[in-house]
């Protein structure tokens, strides 16, 4: 069974940091693209991040350029978002999704909270 | 910015009845390459449909996806109670990746 499990998340004031990751399990993790995708409260998901199989293609939206790192370690089937200069408006939950089909497998999401 | 624009916002139909989607793209959709999703409170998304008519291993056969270019349409045949739920398009064929904001189907 594909299983993805985040951690990570919490309360973090504005301009602080954080690291999320993803352990991922019941599939060759290295085969596989995987996203990170958040969903502010209320609102609709949106893309945060893309890493490729072997982890030399990263791509991310612009509002999070140069703030967050999306990494891969394929030897322990784990994804991460470093978080870095965090903004009030980066709240949400934040997915870990692996790319098949579309998003076809998901975690069950971690919120993090920017707030002072 | 690649602009997705879903309509109508919510949409009050009852079970058994046939739902019809929107999904309108600012620029032409590269390959066809667009995705719906569904997402019940409290869960994440679930992928119904990638290449715009391609339906995913499992999800029943009463959803089906159509359009090309920049005019999409997500079908739900015959609704059964448990379709009831908010529908996404996301596109995946120009960076960034982008989802439309949503139509909500629910119970007339």
């Amino acid at each position: 069974e594909v299983q993805l499990v985040e951690s990570g998340g919490g309360l973090v004031q504005p301009g602080g940091s954080l690291r999320l990751s993803c352990a991922a399990s019941g599939f060759t993790f290295s085969n596989f693209y995987m996203s990170w995708v958040r969903q502010a409260p209320g609102n609709g998901p949106e893309w945060v991040a893309n890493i490729n199989q072997d982890g030399s293609g990263k791509y991310y939206v612009d509002s999070v350029k140069g703030r967050f790192t999306i990494s891969r370690d394929n030897a322990k089937n784990s994804l991460y978002l470093q978080m870095n200069s965090l903004k009030v408006e980066d709240t949400a939950v934040y997915y870990c999704a692996r790319w098949g089909w579309g998003w076809d497998y998901w975690g069950q999401g971690i919120l993090v909270t920017v707030s002072s | 910015e690649f602009v997705l624009t879903q309509s109508p916002g919510t949409l009050s139909l009852s079970p058994g009845e046939r739902a019809t989607l929107s999904c309108r793209a600012s620029q032409s959709v590269s390959s066809n390459y667009l995705a719906w999703y569904q997402q019940k409170p409290g869960q994440a998304p679930r992928v119904l449909i990638y290449g715009a008519s391609s339906r995913v291993t499992g999800i029943p056969d009463r959803f089906s996806g159509s359009g090309s270019g920049t005019d999409f349409t997500l079908t739900i045949s015959r609704l059964d109670p448990e379709d009831f739920a908010v529908y996404y398009c996301q596109q995946y064929g120009s960076s960034p990746w982008t989802f439309g904001q949503g139509t909500k189907v629910e119970i007339k």
